[in-house]
């Protein structure tokens, strides 16, 4: 079972250049998620999708874009990269509504991105 | 807006010792509380997590203490090893478990 799978592991943009985060999950999960990591700053979310076709807007939504492609692909979109965006980033799945163990968020490993 | 406040942001403990980090929160709503793990190049991974009806869980060496009232929870880590060196993440639950807020993160040093 891969889990919670992200590519790029690294990428160097330049100002102004777009790309495209990749995460898949193989868990069945209907819930996913993009994070970004900073230091002192902690884990925030920048957009979730509660089911395929839905997605939301988080704590950090500015300068991003998601598609939720279908329940196993949900996509990060940079469209004008700017050095603020220098992070890592971590797509996450989870069960929707369950309760007690079934609550548990899986991450992916993280995909480091630095602008230049 | 740190829904979740996390302390301390870095803590050094001896092998053998106790790691202490501490949560609190404000919004009531908060029903589910995870720790997570996470090692250096690695995503988070859960590590364990309580419910508020419910003052103290344990795993192991790792034991939540949840006070409601005070609306604090911690993580204790009992006899601290060299291999729990990680950054620590507190975590609230809201919204039927849809919601996360994640605290700022601790990373602890075990020194042998």
């Amino acid at each position: 079972n891969a889990g919670v799978t992200q590519t790029p592991k690294f990428q160097v943009l330049k100002t102004g250049q777009s790309m495209t985060l990749q995460c898949a999950q193989d868990m069945n999960h209907n819930s996913m998620y993009w994070y970004r990591q900073d230091p002192g700053m902690g884990l925030r979310l920048i957009y979730y999708s509660a089911s395929e076709g839905t997605t939301d807007k988080g704590e950090v939504p500015n300068g991003y874009n998601v598609s939720r492609l279908n329940k196993r692909e949900f996509s990060l979109r940079l469209e004008s990269a700017a050095p603020s965006q220098t992070s890592v980033y971590f797509c996450a799945s989870k069960r929707t509504n369950s309760q007690g163990s079934r609550n548990t968020i899986y991450f992916g490993e993280g995909s480091w991105l630095t602008v230049v | 807006q740190q829904q979740v406040k996390q302390s301390p942001q870095s803590l050094i403990v001896q092998k053998g010792g106790i790691s202490i980090i501490n949560c609190a929160y404000e919004n009531t709503a908060f029903d589910y509380f995870p720790w997570y793990q996470q090692f250096p190049g690695k995503g988070p991974a859960l590590l364990i997590a309580i419910r508020p009806d419910v003052s103290e869980k344990k795993e192991g060496r790792f034991t939540i203490s949840f006070n409601k009232s005070a609306k604090q929870f911690s993580l204790h880590i009992m006899d601290s090893q060299p291999g729990d060196s990680a950054t620590y993440f507190c975590a609230a639950f809201s919204g039927g478990y849809q919601k996360v807020t994640f605290g700022t993160g601790t990373k602890l040093q075990v020194i042998p």
